[in-house]
């Protein structure tokens, strides 16, 4: 079947680096994404990786490996207000399958 | 200001009732997609539309129905079939068909809370 696995929750210090991992049991997808979701907001879009590599937005980057079925995105000098769900996601098929997310909780 | 808006906020729906939810956008955006939003959960996607007049099912749409009569808006109503309609429900926009594959960027709006009574 096709999913995207990411951890359920990650916990970080304010000013810290945090990884969230993405890995995923599919092929032949266009890319991976990114969004960020506040509790009881929209997703907002962070990133996408058409190519294996690192792609950096400011204090976040994105990488993608398809040789490792893996890729994940890297946040910098953590903000309180990066507290939020993370979903990665990829385009198959005709269709859209997002992770169930990651929650990261930032401790001051 | 450009964005996605939808409405209401909150919906209550009845047994047996057919509710729609509000969705128009004025960024000139082609492409249209409704997502359900399951507490814990990532989004499922339930229509797509690349273009007025036409769309596309997603993952699950049983239950639903949608119309695109006007490139800004693109309505989604659940229908009794669905048993079980509680959720949050985002409709996003994109300039094309690639949102879908993260090429171009979707826009959400704020979403809608669909609650049964």
């Amino acid at each position: 079947g096709q999913s995207l696995e990411q951890p359920s929750e990650v916990t970080a210090v304010e000013g810290a680096i945090v990884q969230i991992n993405c890995t995923y049991q599919t092929s032949g997808f266009y890319g991976l994404s990114w969004y960020q979701q506040h509790d009881g907001g929209a997703p907002t879009f962070l990133s996408y990786n058409a190519l294996d590599g690192l792609e950096e937005t400011g204090r976040f980057s994105s990488f993608l490996s398809r040789s490792d079925s893996y890729g994940y995105l890297l946040l910098q000098e953590l903000q309180m207000k990066d507290s939020a769900s993370y979903f990665c996601a990829v385009y198959r098929d005709d269709k859209i399958i997002f992770g169930k997310g990651t929650r990261l909780h930032i401790l001051p | 200001d450009g964005g996605i808006t939808q409405s209401p906020k909150y919906l209550f729906r009845k047994e047996g009732q057919n509710v729609t939810l509000s969705c128009e956008q004025n960024l000139n955006h082609d492409a249209m997609y409704w997502y359900r939003q399951d507490p814990g959960q990532g989004l499922r996607l339930i229509y797509y539309s690349q273009i007025v007049n036409d769309f596309q099912k997603g993952d699950i749409a049983e239950g639903y129905s949608v119309s695109r009569e006007k490139k800004e808006s693109f309505p989604l109503t659940v229908t009794s079939a669905q048993k079980n309609p509680t959720a949050f429900y985002l409709c996003a926009s994109s300039i094309d068909l690639t949102g879908l594959a993260g090429q171009e960027t979707q826009y959400f709006g704020p979403g809608t809370r669909l609650l049964v009574l």
